[in-house]
């Protein structure tokens, strides 16, 4: 099983509409949470943190189950601007009492007129 | 406010022949990695940095290797390139992971590296 996992997608949605992904984790030890988003052929970059309480930017929400062992992110009135590869973030305790952050492999999503 | 270079964007390289890439960070951050990055999977670790003068293995550092004698460069080398490191390669750089998560990662731009 992998330690962070994602629907790949890709997912097709009309502008204006709500989507929302999923992204599983498989240790219970996990300790921050984050998604990124990459455009084609771009680097990732940091979308939102995403805190217990649950957090929102504008159109964006974030929330985390450490029950489940999964974050959600929400979007809202999708944009054409909106399509991009979402990039689940976990970071984590490393064997050594360091750390480890590990990168799902992205959800697609592609927003049409 | 440059964040994070990387140098080349783009090379061709022949099975055995060698390059380093070049990542230079202007955030004062303390940690560095390189990423490669190939269709389909997630962002692997090659190697990363805690601090000047220090490396460490990450979750594929096989063909690799690194340097950071400056805090804001990390080096990372190809000493015989094989088809197989064909690949996106993204340099990053953070805080110390605790000291202000919400902050993340930085990344630059990457290299698209060819082996042939």
């Amino acid at each position: 099983r992998k330690e962070v996992e994602q629907d790949p997608g890709p997912f097709n949605v009309p502008e204006g509409a709500t989507v929302a992904f999923n992204c599983t984790y498989s240790n219970s030890a996990s300790q921050s949470f984050f998604w990124y988003r990459q455009d084609c052929r771009k680097e990732p970059k940091l979308l939102m943190s995403v805190y217990s309480s649950g957090n929102e930017d504008g159109r964006f929400t974030a929330q985390l189950n450490r029950a489940s062992q999964y974050i959600s992110l929400l979007i809202r009135d999708s944009k054409l601007s909106d399509s991009a590869t979402y990039l689940c973030v976990v970071n984590m305790g490393g064997e050594d009492g360091g750390f480890k952050t590990i990168f799902g492999a992205g959800t697609r999503l592609f927003v049409k007129a | 406010n440059a964040g994070v270079t990387q140098t080349p964007k783009f090379r061709v390289l022949k099975t055995g022949q060698s390059m380093t890439l070049l990542c230079a960070q202007d955030m004062n951050h303390e940690y560095m990695y390189w990423y490669r990055q190939d269709p389909g999977m997630g962002l692997r670790l090659i190697h990363y940095s805690v601090g000047e003068g220090t490396t460490a293995k990450g979750e594929v550092p096989d063909g690799y290797n690194v340097s950071r004698l400056k805090k804001q460069n990390f080096l990372l080398g190809l000493e015989s390139a094989a088809p197989s490191q064909t690949s996106v390669y993204f340099c990053a750089s953070s805080y110390r992971p605790g000291k202000d998560e919400s902050y993340g990662y930085t990344f630059g731009s990457g290299t698209r590296l060819t082996v042939v």
